[in-house]
C-alpha cells in the first residue's frame, strides 16, 4: 500500500471546526483513502472512507483533492470525545493478495481543549 | 458493525511462558486479523486468519512465536509463545466488514516481566 503523511499532533478547541490532512502523493487509481481513530485505551474504529467524492457520514467528512494526492478529514464541531489518534490509511486492491489488510502509520494526534 | 470480545483485558506474564488471547466475534465473518500495538507505537499486523486455512504471516511474524487458530466464523486465538519483557505489548483482533472496512476488538493488554 502506498505511503501516507500525516501531521504528528494538531489542536482545536471544543465546538470549532477540525481539518486533519493526508498526503499521498503516490496514491494509485484504484486505492481508497480510509480514515479510523483510535480513542484512548480502545482499539481502532472505523470513520469514513472514499475514492473520489467527498464524503460525508455522521461522523465526519472527507475532502478529497481533484489529483487525490492529498485528503482532509473534518470534524464539524470538535467534541472532547473527538481527542484521538486519526489514521490515514490507503486500501488498494493489487490482486486481491492484501484483500483487508491495513497498515497503520503514525497518524495524527488530536487534542481538544474545553 | 461486528461486536467484539477480547479475552482476557489484560495480563501480566512471567518471561518464557505462553498467553492465548481468545477473541470473539458476535457474527460470522470470513476474515479476522491479529494486530499489535507496542508502548507508545502505531498498530502493526501480525497475520491474517481465515477459516479453513492457515495463518498468514507478515514480514518479522512466525507462526513458533505468534501460532494462530481460527476454529470458525466467529472465534479465533492468538498465542503469544515463549514471552519476552519485548513483547510487552497491546493485542488487538479486527474482522472485515463491508466496504473493506475493519471492526477492532479493545484490544489485550500484555506485560511480561
Amino acid at each position: 500500500d502506498a505511503k501516507t503523511t500525516q501531521p504528528n499532533s494538531m489542536e482545536s478547541n471544543e465546538e470549532e471546526p477540525v481539518h486533519l490532512p493526508c498526503n499521498h502523493s503516490t496514491i494509485s487509481g484504484t486505492d481508497y483513502i480510509h480514515w479510523y481513530r483510535q480513542l484512548p485505551s480502545q482499539g481502532p474504529e472505523y470513520v469514513i472512507h472514499g475514492l473520489t467524492s467527498n464524503v460525508n457520514n455522521r461522523m465526519a467528512s472527507l475532502a478529497i483533492a481533484e489529483d487525490r494526492k492529498s485528503s482532509t478529514l473534518i470534524l464539524h464541531r470538535a467534541t472532547l470525545r473527538d481527542a484521538a489518534v486519526y489514521y490515514c490509511i490507503l486500501r488498494g486492491f493489487r490482486g486481491g493478495s492484501t484483500l483487508g489488510r491495513l497498515y497503520f502509520g503514525r497518524g495524527t494526534q488530536l487534542t481538544v481543549w474545553p | 458493525s461486528a461486536v467484539i470480545s477480547q479475552k482476557p483485558s489484560r495480563d501480566i506474564c512471567q518471561r518464557g511462558t505462553s498467553l492465548t488471547i481468545q477473541c470473539q466475534v458476535d457474527s460470522q465473518v470470513t476474515m479476522m486479523f491479529w494486530y499489535r500495538q507496542q508502548p507508545g507505537q502505531s498498530l502493526t499486523l501480525i497475520a491474517t486468519a481465515n477459516q479453513g486455512s492457515e495463518a498468514t504471516y507478515e514480514s518479522g511474524f512466525v507462526i513458533d512465536k505468534f501460532p494462530i487458530s481460527r476454529p470458525n466464523l466467529t472465534f479465533s486465538t492468538l498465542t503469544v509463545s515463549n514471552m519476552s519483557p519485548e513483547d510487552s505489548s497491546i493485542y488487538l483482533c479486527s474482522v472485515a466488514g463491508v466496504e473493506d472496512t475493519q471492526y477492532f476488538g479493545p484490544g489485550t493488554r500484555l506485560t511480561v516481566l
